[in-house]
This record gives C-alpha cells, structure tokens and sequence, in this order.
C-alpha cells in the first residue's frame, strides 16, 4: 500500500506570507501512460467535508483562488499558498489515486502566527 | 446542482451494523465511482472502498474487507455503505464522495457528501 506522508503537521504564517506544505508518496504515483502524477490536494475546516484545491499534482480545480498552487513528481509534492488569507485557516491533505487503496496524509493544520 | 445528500446520524452498539445512504443529483449518476472515506475525530481521512456506479464494480480497503459492503441502486441513484461488526473506533463521520471513472476526465473528488456521524458505544 502507499503511505503518504505531510510535513509539517501544523504551520502558522502571517498574513499575506507564503505557506509551503510538502507531501511524500511512499512510491511513485507518476502514470507513465500519461505523464500526470495522480496526487490531489483538499482544504478541510472544521465541521465541513473537505474540498479539492488541486489534482494531477498541479491542476487547479475551478474556482480555487490562483493563490493555491501545487507542485512536484514522482513521490514528491508541495502545495503553496502564495499569500496567506484569514479563510485559508485549515487542515489541508494531500491524496493519491494511483492505487488502491487510494490514501490520504495525515494534514497539516494552517493558522495564523 | 450537483448534490450528493448522506442519511442522518446514527448511534449503534457493539456487534452491530450500520448502512448509511448517499443520494445523487444533478449530474450524470452512471459516469462516475462512489468512494466511502471516513474521519475519527482528530484523525486523518481515511479511505474505505469505492463503488463504480456503472458496472457495480467495487473495491475495498483491506483494512475493512469482510467487513463493508458498498453497493448501489442506479434507480434511486443512491450509494450504501454498510459496515458491520461495528466496533467503539468505528465511531466516526462517514463520507461519501464521487470521482469520475472517465480517465480523460480525471480531475478528484469534486462533491462531497455532507458527513453522517456514526456513534458506536454500549
């Protein structure tokens, strides 16, 4: 099974400040066929379900503000918030959906410092 | 609109079993897979199978086989997700989500259902 792994758990940046969150697949989830990484990124605030920010590691989903931009290969990927607003406060996960059983991190908490 | 509605809460005891529903609309029902995830409290989203609705293939987590069934009824455009043998750490909010089984049109989990809490206690 692939485990994949956040880094840092929680994080707190100033306003209007870059915040970087970085995510580890235990194995490649890069589709050769294709050359996309199947790897999405979700925002998740208290009481809600999550919502997808980014997939094939770098695709933003329509209506996510341009601030939220992902990265990486391979195993390899980050997710950057460009600059920090009040209402990006949350637990972000990456996921991949390579194999199953699909997986996701164990988050990382945004707040502000 | 695209929705996708859960069933209420539920409490149950020890040993017993559990079937929530997740009804879909506003969208083409049969192009798409149903994925169950799950979230104890402070933990991390975790994911228990998915049907594709289909040809009603499924597929489970190993952590969870012999114990969840995801079926669906393509009529009532409504996914189920039961477990059974439920045990005091199944006690979590319940997830659906759906996710398009057309690979050109992969993008992630786009809609969400809105959570059923699931209590399991004696």
């Amino acid at each position: 099974d692939i485990v994949m792994t956040q880094s840092p758990d929680s994080l707190a940046v100033s306003l209007g400040e870059r915040a970087t969150i970085y995510c580890n697949s235990s194995q490649s989830v890069l589709y050769t066929s294709n050359y996309k990484n199947s790897l999405g990124w979700y925002q998740q605030k208290p009481g809600q379900p999550p919502k997808l920010l980014i997939y094939w590691a770098s695709t933003r989903e329509s209506g996510v503000p341009d601030r939220f931009s992902g990265s990486g290969s391979g195993t390899d990927f980050t997710l950057t918030i460009s600059s920090l607003q009040a209402e990006d406060v949350a637990i972000y996960y990456c996921q991949q959906y390579y194999n199953f059983p699909w997986a996701f991190g164990q988050g990382t908490k945004v707040e502000i410092k | 609109q695209v929705q996708l509605v859960q069933s209420g809460a539920e409490v149950k005891k020890p040993g017993a079993s559990v079937k929530v529903s997740c009804k879909a609309s506003g969208f083409t029902f049969n192009i798409y897979a149903i994925h169950w995830m799950r979230q104890a409290p402070g933990q991390r989203l975790e994911w228990m199978g998915r049907i594709s609705v289909g040809n009603g293939n499924t597929k489970y987590s190993h952590k969870f086989q012999g114990r969840v069934t995801i079926t669906r009824d393509t009529s009532a455009r409504t996914a189920y997700m039961e477990l059974s043998n439920l045990r005091p750490e199944d006690t979590a909010v319940y997830y659906c989500a759906r996710f398009i089984m057309v690979p050109t049109a992969y993008s992630g989990f786009d809609y969400w259902g809105q959570g059923t809490q699931v209590t399991v206690s004696s």
